[in-house]
């Protein structure tokens, strides 16, 4: 049971460059999320999918693009990164009565430069 | 949600039950109280949650105070692994029901 999956686990660009991060589940979750933690802060909600089909933007979403591909499947998409978006990124996904609470990857630790 | 506060450090000896408090008093009747920790900069991981009664699994116990306002995770035997930054989260429980994370308590547990 691999629980919550993300790629890559790190990452380096350049100014203006784009990549799209992954995630993926297999608890047959409802909901996921995208946060991101910088040094020393707690973590940011960029976006989240309640349910498959749907997305909205959390506490910071400026710069970002989700897609909900399927049930298992979050991505996290970085048009044009910048050096503020330097950060580490957790996927989580929950089902849709928590009560397990969220499940976390182990992040993706992003640099740009 | 409703805020809440936590200190900002702990100690604890290893082998003595640590006792993590936080504040939420603009906590509403719905919202449930979480916990979870980050271990160093793993993902975080959910300890326990609750909304009134006061809860306990094969990690943590939670108490939460009669009027709501305030609650305490106990480890009841820390352990060197049980240092970490710890995050109380006041949240209701539902399909579009999002966790907000502060800052957190960082234990650390010592010999």
């Amino acid at each position: 049971n691999a629980g919550v999956t993300q790629t890559p686990k790190f990452q380096v660009l350049k100014t203006g460059q784009s990549m799209t991060l992954q995630c993926a589940q297999d608890m047959n979750h409802n909901s996921m999320y995208w946060y991101r933690q910088d040094p020393g802060m707690g973590l940011r909600l960029i976006y989240y999918s309640a349910s498959e089909g749907t997305t909205d933007k959390g506490e910071v979403p400026n710069g970002y693009n989700v897609s909900r591909l399927n049930k298992r499947e979050f991505s996290l998409r970085l048009e044009s990164a910048a050096p503020s978006q330097t950060s580490v990124y957790f996927c989580a996904s929950s089902d849709r009565r928590r009560v397990d609470g969220y499940t976390f990857g182990s992040g993706t630790r992003l640099t740009v430069v | 949600d409703a805020k809440t506060t936590q200190p900002p450090s702990m100690d604890c000896a290893e082998g003595r039950a640590a006792n993590l408090p936080c504040n939420h008093s603009t906590i509403s009747g719905n919202e449930y109280v979480y916990w979870y920790r980050q271990i160093h900069s793993q993902g975080p991981q959910y300890i326990i949650h609750g909304l009134k009664n006061n809860e306990t699994n094969e990690m943590a116990s939670l108490i939460i105070t009669e009027d709501r306002k305030s609650s305490t995770l106990i480890l009841p035997h820390a352990t060197l692994r049980d240092t970490a930054v710890y995050y109380c989260i006041v949240s209701w429980a539902g399909t579009a029901s999002k966790l907000t994370f502060g800052t957190g308590t960082r234990l650390q547990v010592t010999l």
